[in-house]
């Protein structure tokens, strides 16, 4: 069964920083990475994925970096802003047409 | 193109109640998932459909069941309904076209259901 952390459970941080975060898994047997932005009293909002050992994905101050091998990916945000604040989820996708979550990071951008 | 849209938004129902949720995924979409999201935990997966047919069922006892009909929507139901069953219900469409697993999954704003 594979098991997906992500880390750290919550960060707060200031308008402007950069911040990243981590989704680790056992380096096996999946497909995909996903990752996913949720805001609150909103629908999970696809932001990208991921397939390839080296992968890596931008979407305006948005990007992550997969490695396989390890087990991890890292999601980063350049110069965070208050609208930034959601929780922030992966998920793995396996050969049996499901996904399996992390139980995501809580980002709150401080003005 | 509409997003997935799911109804009823909320719901309140009393222990031992059963309840049908709906999912309709976006136009074109051929693939519905269900995930169930309770306090302190991540999304649980429920069950998929493609074309009519379950390929996955989670982890979860006979009383969650799901269907989807012809037109790619998808409802699922819950029987004999327990206070643990609280939760906020998830649908998600992907296309359907390729690797489910590195296939996009859109998803809907849920159903919070209440048992009492």
């Amino acid at each position: 069964i594979l098991n997906v952390e992500q880390s750290p459970q919550s960060l707060h941080v200031q308008e402007g920083d950069s911040t990243n975060f981590t989704c680790s898994f056992p380096s096996s047997n999946f497909y995909a990475l996903h990752w996913y932005r949720w805001e609150t009293a909103k629908s999970p909002e696809a932001l990208f994925v991921m397939t390839l050992n080296g992968d890596e994905k931008k979407k305006g101050r948005i990007s992550a970096t997969l490695n396989t091998k390890e087990g991890y990916s890292y999601l980063y945000i350049k110069g965070s802003q208050p609208e930034d604040s959601a929780t922030y989820l992966c998920a793995l996708g396996d050969s049996s047409y499901k996904l399996i979550f992390g139980s995501g990071t809580r980002l709150l951008v401080r003005p | 193109k509409a997003g997935v849209t799911q109804t009823p938004r909320y719901l309140i129902k009393t222990r031992g109640q059963q309840v049908t949720l709906s999912c309709s995924p976006i136009s074109g979409h051929r693939s519905v998932s269900w995930y169930q999201q309770t306090p302190g935990q991540g999304l649980q997966f429920l069950f998929e459909y493609f074309s009519e047919t379950q390929r996955n069922k989670g982890n979860f006892p006979g009383r969650f069941s799901g269907r989807q009909f012809s037109n790619s929507r998808s409802e699922m139901n819950v029987s004999t309904l327990e206070l643990g069953d609280s939760a906020l219900y998830l649908c998600a469409s992907g296309a359907g076209q390729g690797f489910f697993s590195q296939e996009t999954q859109y998803f809907g704003p849920g159903t919070r259901l209440l048992v009492l």
